[in-house]
């Protein structure tokens, strides 16, 4: 059975940094692309961003709203996925969720149940 | 980026209707990479349609998606209780993924 569970979230002040963590069970983690995607209180969906495995070069994509400023790496010795985020802003309050599809992370067939960060002075 | 816009925002509907949700995109969606998910409040998004038409393992047939290029329609043949909740397109043409805004479907 495939899961995803992410950790890693909290209140963090703008401005500041915080790293979350997707671990993963149930499938060869390496083969598949992961990806992040956030869900402000009582809003939709948004992609932030994902990570290729390194069959397809391990590269990363990301929503114009956080590149420059979130990085997303793997740890496939671990089936861990990472979202680095950096310079944060209150518009970056959200519940954050890892979700894995298809090898090329094209859309997402599981999701995890995320993990909520607050971003606030 | 590609921007999709879903109509309507909300949709009030009874069980046993007919619904239909439109999500169209900015530019073309190359080789109709759409996909449909089904969010109800609290739970992580279901995966209902991918391809534009091609339903998920386990999806009800009362699911169908249609469409191609800047126009898609996801379509619900008699609604169930339990399909009343908030639908989503995403297209995966573009390596800059994205999401609609989404359609509620609510009880009328």
């Amino acid at each position: 059975e495939v899961q995803l569970v992410e950790s890693g979230g909290g209140l963090v002040q703008p401005g500041r940094s915080l790293r979350l963590s997707c671990t993963a069970s149930g499938f060869t983690f390496g083969d598949y692309a992961m990806s992040w995607v956030r869900q402000a209180p009582g809003k939709g969906l948004e992609w932030v961003g994902f990570i290729r495995s390194k069959a397809y070069g391990g590269t990363t994509e990301y929503a114009a709203s956080v590149k420059g400023r979130f990085t997303i790496s793997r740890d496939d010795s671990k089936s861990i996925a990472y979202l680095q985020m950096n310079s944060l802003k209150t518009d970056d309050t959200a519940v954050y969720s890892c979700s894995r599809g298809t090898m090329i992370g094209q859309y997402f067939q599981y999701w995890g149940q995320g993990t909520l960060v607050t971003v606030s002075s | 980026e590609i921007v999709l816009t879903q109509s309507p925002g909300t949709l009030s509907l009874s069980p046993g209707d007919r619904a239909t949700l439109s999500c169209r995109a900015s530019q073309s969606v190359t080789s109709s990479y759409l996909a449909w998910y089904q969010q109800k409040p609290g739970q992580a998004p279901r995966l209902l349609i991918y391809g534009a038409s091609s339903r998920a393992t386990g999806i009800p047939d009362r699911f169908s998606g249609s469409g191609s290029g800047t126009d898609f329609t996801l379509t619900i043949s008699r609604l169930e209780p339990e399909d009343f909740a908030v639908y989503y397109c995403q297209q995966y043409g573009s390596s800059i993924r994205t999401f609609g805004q989404g359609t509620k479907v609510e009880i009328k």
